[in-house]
């Protein structure tokens, strides 16, 4: 099946500074990535979906100059946690939307914000 | 609104021992629903999905009917193996729009 990565896989940085996340769909192109969040034993939480050469559109309540998404291309939309605090320690999942709607997902990425 | 509620876990199951796990949703119209499989230290991959009233999705030995009725999509397999140990998401897409709506994943240990 279809691979989607992401990268790093885990980071740890201090208060105050930005991450970037990167998703790739390695074997296929994706018009449309999703952002989603996860927090220790709940669920995936939608944050945003990422349009490639548009605009993403965010989910009510997440903030869009905290977390900055931009689609560059048909296999990479990237998300940048700006400023980021304790409270922005989770689990950042990417997925990928093929032609036929089927959407792939990445392995994950954990970020601790000291 | 829309919602998807699972069965919470972990549910702890020996070799060859019969899988349920249950999954009720609310949701307006008529949405899609999945199931998804997480491996450890591996991406969610989708299992199967079902997307319209009493479609059966199946895949791998598992199963799971679309119950409107009971707006419920319960996860069944016969037969478990110490291979399919995993977190299981159930999940909904309320209008083809993509947008996944989740459960809290139950996490499932088959021992030998």
């Amino acid at each position: 099946g279809a691979v989607v990565s992401q990268h790093p896989s885990w980071v740890i940085c201090k208060s105050g500074t930005s991450v970037k996340i990167e998703c790739r769909s390695l074997d296929f192109q994706a018009t449309t990535m999703f952002w989603y969040r996860q927090f220790p034993k709940q669920s995936l939480m939608l944050m945003a979906t990422s349009n490639e050469g548009s605009k993403a559109t965010y989910e009510q309540g997440v903030e869009k100059d905290k977390f900055l998404i931009n689609h560059a291309s048909l296999t990479l939309s990237t998300l940048t946690v700006t400023s980021a605090h304790p409270e922005d320690s989770s689990f950042y999942i990417c997925s990928a939307r093929d032609k036929q709607e089927t959407q792939y997902f990445g392995p994950g990425t954990r970020l601790l914000v000291l | 609104g829309n919602s998807v509620t699972q069965m919470e876990g972990p549910v702890t199951l020996s070799e060859e021992a019969f899988l349920t796990i249950n999954c009720t949703y609310t949701a307006t119209g008529y949405p899609s629903l999945f199931w998804y499989v997480q491996y450890p230290g591996e991406g969610l991959q989708l299992l199967l999905k079902a997307t319209k009233a009493d479609d059966k999705g199946s895949n791998k030995g598992f199963e799971a009917t679309y119950r409107k009725e009971t707006t419920s999509f319960h996860l069944e397999k016969g037969s478990v193996q110490v291979s399919d140990s995993a977190v299981y998401f159930c999940a909904l897409n309320p209008s083809n729009t993509g947008k996944l709506i989740f459960g809290q994943g139950t996490t499932l240990q088959v021992k030998p």
